[in-house]
């Protein structure tokens, strides 16, 4: 499968400062996503990387894709507590199918 | 509201019974997806469809479940003899498929809630 893996499981920031997510997946992809889900709610659409792009910024997001690494990250720059949340990374096979999530990054920005 | 919707938004049940739940996806995307998620993991593919056509199924989808999509538009995710095991958040996300191998994001709906008692 595409697994999504990320990385760190938690991580706990001051409001302001920058926080950093990484993903790994195992196979060749078409497009790798990043979603929000804040508690107990459902999830939100970020910004997807197609896997012929290496950067890509979206407001305070910046997201990278290393293709040779099978890796990406999710920089949020500025951090708010609003930005408190789980985190996620789905890779998407070649035909676009079978997304694959991983557990997810837990965010936790403090005022 | 154009987004995606599901229905019921809660749903508690006995060990037993079957339990049906609908998802309409916004309106041109062509495909549809169903996920479960347990507390504190990550959406878990279960099966998608492209218009009409379930096109796969994971194989952690056992015998009890059953999903369609008969006109291509919404789809409904049938569990038989839910068991306690069955209990989690399950969610249905759409997108547009284009052509030349162009996919797209995936939008969520905010999920059905099952409970079995």
């Amino acid at each position: 499968s595409q697994q999504g893996e990320e990385d760190p499981q938690a991580l706990s920031i001051q409001e302001g400062e920058n926080a950093t997510m990484n993903c790994s997946y195992k196979t060749s992809i078409n497009n790798l996503q990043w979603y929000r889900q804040n508690s107990g709610r459902g999830l939100v659409h970020l910004i997807l990387i197609r896997s012929n792009e290496r950067e890509k910024h979206s407001g305070r997001l910046r997201v990278t894709l290393d293709t040779s690494k099978k890796s990406s990250s999710l920089l949020i720059t500025a951090s708010r507590a609003a930005d408190t949340a789980s985190y996620f990374c789905a890779a998407a096979g070649n035909y676009g199918q079978n997304f694959v999530f991983g557990p997810g990054t837990r965010l936790s920005v403090l005022p | 509201d154009t987004g995606v919707s599901q229905d019921p938004r809660h749903k508690i049940t006995k060990r037993g019974q079957n339990v049906t739940f609908r998802c309409d996806p916004i309106s041109e995307h062509n495909r549809l997806y169903w996920y479960r998620q347990t507390l504190g993991q990550g959406p878990e593919f279960l099966t998608y469809f492209q218009n009409e056509a379930q096109l796969e199924k994971s194989r952690l989808l056992s015998d009890r479940f059953s999903a369609e999509r008969p006109k291509g538009s919404f789809s409904t995710l049938e569990i038989q003899r839910t068991e306690q095991g069955d209990s989690a958040m399950y969610l249905c996300a759409s997108s547009l498929a284009g052509l030349a191998g162009v996919y797209n994001e995936q939008f969520f709906g905010p999920g059905t809630r099952l409970t079995v008692l």
